[in-house]
């Protein structure tokens, strides 16, 4: 079993829905990490968080740290969300190096 | 510069070469860390630098791969007699401290034909 699993691994959704992509880990972490991959490009890091939820404009992260879960949810999505949403776990506590999901491939059409 | 860079941006290689992709990072960023993406999967770990010293490089998939960082800002990650499977996208991230997050670079996207 991987230490941090995603689902979906691909998802279409129409320009405006509501998305929730989730990511499960089974490693004890201090923060959790949210990265956007747009085709061709390099990583973005969207959030890090250890607890509860935070916003940034259209992207909301929430994390249960008892049950080792976290979501990214995106409102009112655009075309310009196609990417690909990956979650990271560091290895270990402090500044290690992160594990990372597969990735979800988002495509919203417009 | 303002964020991590990486040169080239793409290497193309004939099997059996030696190839070199350098890694700049955030200045004054102690930790350096080095992944690979293959097609359609996330990245993984290679080896992880802080300051000069690698302080863990479990993930370099054999002693065809090699790192250095001897001032502790720039890396280089160095790959001898390149095989196809060697083909990725090579990713460098540096950070400070772990409240502050990685920032990633825009990756080296290696092609060994």
């Amino acid at each position: 079993k991987n230490e941090v699993e995603q689902s979906p691994q691909n998802l279409t959704a129409q320009e405006g829905e509501f998305i929730t992509i989730n990511c499960s880990y089974s490693v004890g972490i201090s923060a959790l990490h949210w990265l956007q991959q747009h085709p061709g490009g390099g990583i973005v890091s969207l959030f890090m968080l250890s607890s509860g939820k935070k916003k940034h404009g259209r992207l909301i992260a929430t994390i249960n740290i008892q049950e080792k879960h976290s979501s990214l949810h995106i409102t009112a999505s655009h075309p310009r969300d196609s990417a690909v949403y990956i979650c990271a776990v560091p290895r270990n506590s402090g500044n290690t190096p992160l594990v990372f999901g597969k990735g979800t491939r988002l495509s919203v059409i417009a | 510069g303002a964020g991590v860079s990486q040169t080239p941006s793409n290497k193309v290689t004939e099997k059996g070469k030696y190839v070199e992709l350098r890694c700049d990072p955030i200045s004054g960023h102690t930790a350096l860390y080095w992944y690979r993406q293959s097609l359609g999967q996330g990245p993984e770990f290679l080896i992880y630098f802080q300051g000069t010293g690698a302080a863990d490089d479990s993930g370099l998939p054999n002693d065809r791969f090699f790192a250095v960082r001897p001032e502790g800002s720039v890396s280089t990650l160095k790959i001898q007699r390149t095989e196809r499977g060697d083909s990725a996208v090579y990713l460098c991230a540096s950070s400070l401290t772990s409240e502050q997050g990685k920032y990633f670079g825009p990756g080296t996207r290696l092609t060994v034909l």
